[in-house]
């Protein structure tokens, strides 16, 4: 079974801080997401990957940065996290470009007070 | 308009019933169209890709309509278990790696 794994399941930051989600996945898929999920509104994708050291802006990338050096590892930075940035933060993994299944990390949830 | 309009319900239905959820998209580009399913506190699932010609897997049935441009996912003798939020996904027309989500169609199943 394909499985990621986001390193933190529930934060909680403060304004200005600096904010790393980590995702792993053990699938040795090409291909890794970055999406948020807030009520009401369907997931927006944030940066995308599809090669090691490769990254592509999604609908909503201010205020945020990726960093892939490992095929295995996607990491999202928060540079100065803020407030409308609370959210579920999901992590996403495929083989065959955003067409193919979507594999999902459990999420990471975090409050910015 | 939204890219991808569901209604968000939630649909309350009987145990046994047959439900059946709409979604429709405002790319006449997109090319792929996904059901995924997440339950409560949990992440998405695929639950099925919508061909075409439309696709059946057990009680889950998919339609595609290019013209109308809408999907739809027919649920038969539902279950308890069916019970979920069911999310309609579409690719951005001009990228393979961009997916348009839904917010979502809540589904409850009562006894």
């Amino acid at each position: 079974d394909v499985k990621v794994t986001q390193s933190s399941r529930y934060l909680v930051k403060r304004t200005g801080e600096k904010v790393f989600l980590e995702c792993v996945q053990d699938m040795d898929h090409e291909n890794m997401f970055w999406y948020r999920q807030d009520p009401g509104l369907g997931l927006r994708l944030i940066y995308f990957s599809y090669d090691v050291k490769m990254k592509e802006k999604g609908d909503i990338p201010e205020g945020y940065s990726v960093s892939r050096e490992k095929k295995e590892r996607f990491s999202l930075i928060l540079e100065s996290a803020s407030t409308n940035q609370t959210s579920m933060y999901l992590c996403a993994s495929s083989l065959n470009s955003g067409t193919g299944e979507l594999f999902f990390g459990e999420g990471s949830r975090l409050t910015v007070l | 308009r939204k890219e991808v309009e569901q209604d968000p319900g939630p649909f309350n239905v009987p145990e046994g019933a047959t439900v059946a959820f709409n979604c429709t998209y405002s790319n006449s580009a997109s090319q792929s169209f996904f059901w995924y399913r997440q339950d409560c506190r949990k992440e998405p699932k695929l639950l099925m890709s919508v061909y075409s010609s439309g696709n059946e897997d057990g009680r889950f049935t998919a339609q595609l309509n290019r013209a109308s441009q809408y999907i739809s996912l027919l649920i038969r003798d539902s279950k308890l278990s069916d019970s979920a939020t069911y999310l309609c996904v579409v690719n951005r027309g001009d990228s393979n790696y961009q997916l348009i989500w839904g917010a979502g169609t809540k589904l409850i199943i009562k006894p």
